[in-house]
């Protein structure tokens, strides 16, 4: 199954900032994901980003508060923009494998805490 | 309406069954994942059901699926400590091309 590196694993940050997390996978994929997760709650889909077009957001979630680029077929960023403490929680990069089941597989996470 | 329900602790102890119990709602899913995740690491797949089967065995791992009454479980035999984890149950939600999943069952294991 594909290997998914993101960067950053962890990091503090400060309200009002902005954050850009890092998704690099080690095959092409067609489809990645961004997912939430809360602490003790479920994974959310915030967005579906395919290569050479616009993320699809979930409802909930805006391109705004979430940018998203996928310059290409291994590779994409997550933005979180003008943060607040609610932002705090870790942000997981899943690709698609075995597309007949949909199995997904995932990064460690980016956990994020905004002060 | 799309959920996925699970209780989110339970203890056993080593070398006892655990029986993971999850429910859903959408009716429509063609696929049933069961999903571990260990401290500070991405969740991993552990097994999965197609949704016209009721029953999938692999090693210590048994999944129950009753389609009827939309509950999934999910059984390790023989529970050992390293099975200490976070256990997610998600649906493959075809009438959204999506997967959702359930908020977990953290599994912890006594002696």
């Amino acid at each position: 199954s594909a290997v998914i590196s993101q960067k950053p694993s962890r990091d503090i940050c400060q309200r009002g900032t902005s954050l850009t997390i890092q998704c690099q996978v080690d095959s092409q994929v067609t489809m990645m994901f961004w997912y939430r997760q809360q602490p003790g709650q479920s994974l959310t889909l915030i967005a579906t980003a395919n290569q050479g077009s616009e993320a699809t957001y979930e409802s909930g979630f805006v391109i705004d508060k979430f940018p998203i680029s996928r310059p290409n077929l291994t590779f994409s960023t997550l933005t979180v923009s003008n943060m607040s403490p609610e932002d705090s929680s870790i942000y997981l990069c899943s690709v698609e494998q075995n597309s007949g089941a949909n199995v997904l597989t995932f990064g460690a996470g980016s956990r994020l805490t905004v002060l | 309406g799309e959920d996925v329900e699970q209780s989110l602790f339970l203890s056993v102890r080593e070398g006892d069954s655990s029986v993971i119990n999850c429910t859903y709602t959408d009716s429509s899913s063609t696929y049933l994942y069961w999903y571990k995740q260990e401290p500070g690491a991405g969740l991993q797949l552990l097994t999965y059901i197609f949704s016209n089967m009721d029953m999938k065995q692999d090693q210590r791992l048994t999944v129950l699926l009753n389609k009827k009454d939309k509950h999934l479980s999910l059984r390790i035999a023989d529970t050992q400590t390293g099975d200490s984890a976070i256990y997610f149950c998600a649906e493959s939600m075809r009438s959204a091309s999506k997967i959702i999943f359930g908020s977990g069952t953290r599994l912890s294991i006594r002696p």
